[in-house]
């Protein structure tokens, strides 16, 4: 069975940093890229990155293009999102998301995700 | 960046009839569109990719439909299992989503 398991959310202030991780297993990691997605408290979905299977080629929304870093290790199946100088609007529910091919598309399998609130 | 819409925002019905959603694309996506839907507490669930195929384990009754730039999910027998708020994605050029559209069935 295909299983992502997020973990790594909590309570920042602003201007600090945060690490998200996601272990998945259940299928060929390295062979897709993989998204996250979050989704602040009472609204839509936005796409925030992806990383290519290899991990050579990481894509990133405006909004944490720069702050954000999306990483994976292919030997232990497991992504990391490096989040930095975390600003109030980076509070939601992150999801890790498995992409059907490997590059940007729609996103087949998701993790129940992590809260992440930047709060002072 | 292309902006996906939705509509209508809302949407009541009442069991075993049909449900018409639409997604417009500011510019077209050719059928790179995506839908899913999305219960409270729970992550979202994929229920159509390039416009009309359904993913594994997605029963007939859910179909899309539609290219460039006007696309359209349509629910038909719904179920109170359906409440949920559906979202539309386009993955042409990047990656959005649409605002979504809350579905009530009662």
């Amino acid at each position: 069975e295909v299983q992502l398991l997020e973990s790594g959310g909590g309570l920042v202030q602003p201007g600090e940093s945060l690490r998200l991780s996601c272990a998945a297993s259940g299928f060929t990691f390295s062979s897709y890229a993989m998204t996250w997605v979050r989704q602040a408290p009472g609204k839509g979905l936005e796409w925030v990155s992806t990383i290519s299977g290899s991990g050579g080629s990481a894509y990133y929304a405006d909004s944490v293009k720069g702050r954000f870093t999306f990483s994976r290790d292919n030997s232990k199946n497991t992504l990391f999102l490096q989040m930095n100088s975390l600003r109030a609007e980076d509070t939601a529910v992150y999801y890790c998301a498995k992409t059907y091919y490997d590059t940007l598309g729609y996103m087949d399998v998701w993790g129940k995700g992590t809260t992440v609130t930047v709060s002072s | 960046e292309i902006v996906m819409t939705q509509s209508p925002a809302t949407l009541s019905v009442s069991p075993g009839e049909r449900a018409t959603l639409s997604c417009r694309a500011s510019q077209g996506v050719s059928s790179n569109l995506a839908w899913y839907q999305q219960k409270p507490g729970q992550a979202p669930r994929l229920l159509i990719y390039d416009a009309s195929t359904r993913a594994t384990g997605i029963p007939a009754r859910f179909s899309g439909s539609g290219s460039g730039t006007e696309f359209t999910l349509t629910m038909s027998s719904l179920q109170s299992e359906d409440s949920a708020v559906y979202y539309c994605q386009q993955y042409n050029n990047w990656l959005t989503f649409g605002g979504g559209t809350k579905v009530d069935i009662k």
